[in-house]
């Protein structure tokens, strides 16, 4: 079975740093994925780690550790219009191409 | 074109109607996904293509029979439909197997 779990809501002021974590117990794991959703929106995919260490992207970035089944998102000089949902997904091995989304973080932006 | 296209936006159907879902990506994408989404919940994978062909059912009713007519549709047909099945349906399409996924705005469908 899988297990993914992350924080349901996170605040956090214009201009700071925020870190968004992700812990993941699963069968077979193959990569995980972030995804950012926009209120009656389609999600939008962030960033991608399969292999241990620090990807970055702009102002995102995204950090997996495998051992720990643990991942986070960092997301630097946030903006108002970053207030959305951030979905971890894990993809599964055994192929068929299996993703399974996290509960999501409901990040707000405030001045 | 990195569009993933679903059809129609919105869908009013009732319990005895029968209706479909359409996805459209022109990506050359090899595996496509149906998923379902509840208000304030993660996207809950329903089902997936490689190839067209159907190679994961996550125990989803009857109700829903998917589709795969060519590598670039991906239908979802709907029939007897409970209330709690409204939700928005989100189709997904992705390069090859584990490549990121690329989501549609979806199709917010109630069941009255």
């Amino acid at each position: 079975g899988q297990n993914i779990d992350q924080p349901t809501e996170m605040t956090a002021t214009e201009g700071a740093i925020v870190q968004i974590n992700c812990t993941y117990q699963t069968s077979g794991f193959n990569g995980l994925f972030w995804y950012q959703q926009h209120a009656g929106e389609a999600p939008t995919f962030l960033s991608y780690n399969v292999l241990d260490g620090l990807e970055e992207k702009g102002r995102f970035s995204s950090f997996l550790s495998r051992s720990k089944g643990y991942s986070y998102l960092l997301l630097k000089e946030l903006q108002m219009k970053d207030s959305a949902s951030y979905l971890c997904a894990v993809r599964h091995t055994g192929g068929g191409n299996k993703l399974t989304f996290g509960t999501g973080t409901q990040l707000k932006v405030e001045l | 074109d990195t569009e993933v296209t679903q059809t129609p936006k919105h869908l009013v159907m009732g319990m005895t109607n029968k209706k479909s879902l359409k996805c459209e990506q022109h990506m050359g994408h090899r595996a496509m996904y149906w998923y379902k989404q509840k208000a304030k919940k993660p996207p809950e994978l329903m089902f997936v293509y490689s190839y067209e062909k159907l190679s994961i059912n996550e125990s989803v009713p009857s109700r829903f029979s998917p589709e795969c007519p060519n590598s670039s549709l991906l239908n979802l047909h709907l029939h007897a439909l409970q209330p709690e099945d409204s939700a928005l349906y989100l189709c997904a399409s992705s390069q090859d197997r584990g490549q990121e996924a690329f989501f549609g705005q979806g199709t917010r469908l109630t069941v009255v």
